[in-house]
């Protein structure tokens, strides 16, 4: 088993619409959780982290469930800028082991 | 703003050449990182150093070493390239109390 999975895609959305990523990780121990997003023949770069309680940045919004090792995120109202390749990605701790997730492509169409 | 540069966009390189791709960062960042990204594969680490001198393996580390002479530079060493070393790869950094990772513009190489 992969120690972060997620959602193969890609999803293929009209304009407007809401769409949810799932990611789920093995490592019970692990400490922080991050969204990244990736263009096209570009680098990775931070979407957002990911806390216990949830969080909310504008029309993105991430989740952890610590209990079942699964992390989503929600992204409403969508935008052609949004179509990207989305990481997710998760570590132990100490800011060194991180662990990617293969991503999941979003293409979002007019 | 970080700022993580890569010393080429894209290279192609024959089996069996030495190839050092270097990264530069200028943030005074501990912990810098090279992975490699593959089509379906996601990113991998190859290795990492969290200070000068200091270096560990990442999950493939095979067919490549590192090296950090000065806090700002991170070079991965290629002995003798090979056609499966052909692949996007990636630089990034961290430092202080975030865990955001920085990343390079990547290099693309090709090995034939």
């Amino acid at each position: 088993r992969k120690e972060v999975e997620q959602d193969p895609g890609p999803f293929n959305v009209p304009e407007g619409a809401t769409v949810a990523f799932n990611c789920t990780y093995s490592n019970s121990a692990s400490q922080s959780f991050f969204w990244y997003r990736q263009d096209c023949r570009k680098e990775p770069k931070l979407l957002m982290s990911v806390y216990s309680s949830g969080n909310e940045d504008g029309r993105f919004t991430a989740q952890l469930n610590r209990a079942s090792q699964y992390i989503s995120l929600l992204i409403r109202d969508s935008k052609l800028s949004d179509s990207a390749t989305y990481l997710c990605v998760v570590t132990g701790g100490g800011g060194q082991n991180f662990v990617f997730g293969p991503g999941t492509r979003l293409s979002v169409l007019p | 703003d970080v700022k993580v540069t890569q010393s080429s966009r894209y290279l192609v390189k024959r089996t069996g050449e030495k190839v050092f791709l270097e990264c530069v960062q200028d943030m005074d960042h501990e912990n810098m990182f090279w992975y490699r990204q593959d089509p379906g594969l996601g990113l991998r680490l190859i290795y990492f150093s969290y200070d000068v001198k200091m270096k560990e393996k990442g999950d493939i580390p095979e067919g490549y070493s590192v090296s950090r002479e000065k806090k700002e530079r991170f070079s991965l060493i290629l002995e003798s390239a090979s056609t499966n070393q052909t692949s996007m790869y990636l630089c990034a950094t961290t430092g202080g109390i975030s865990y955001e990772q920085y990343f390079g513009p990547g290099t693309r190489l090709t090995v034939t």
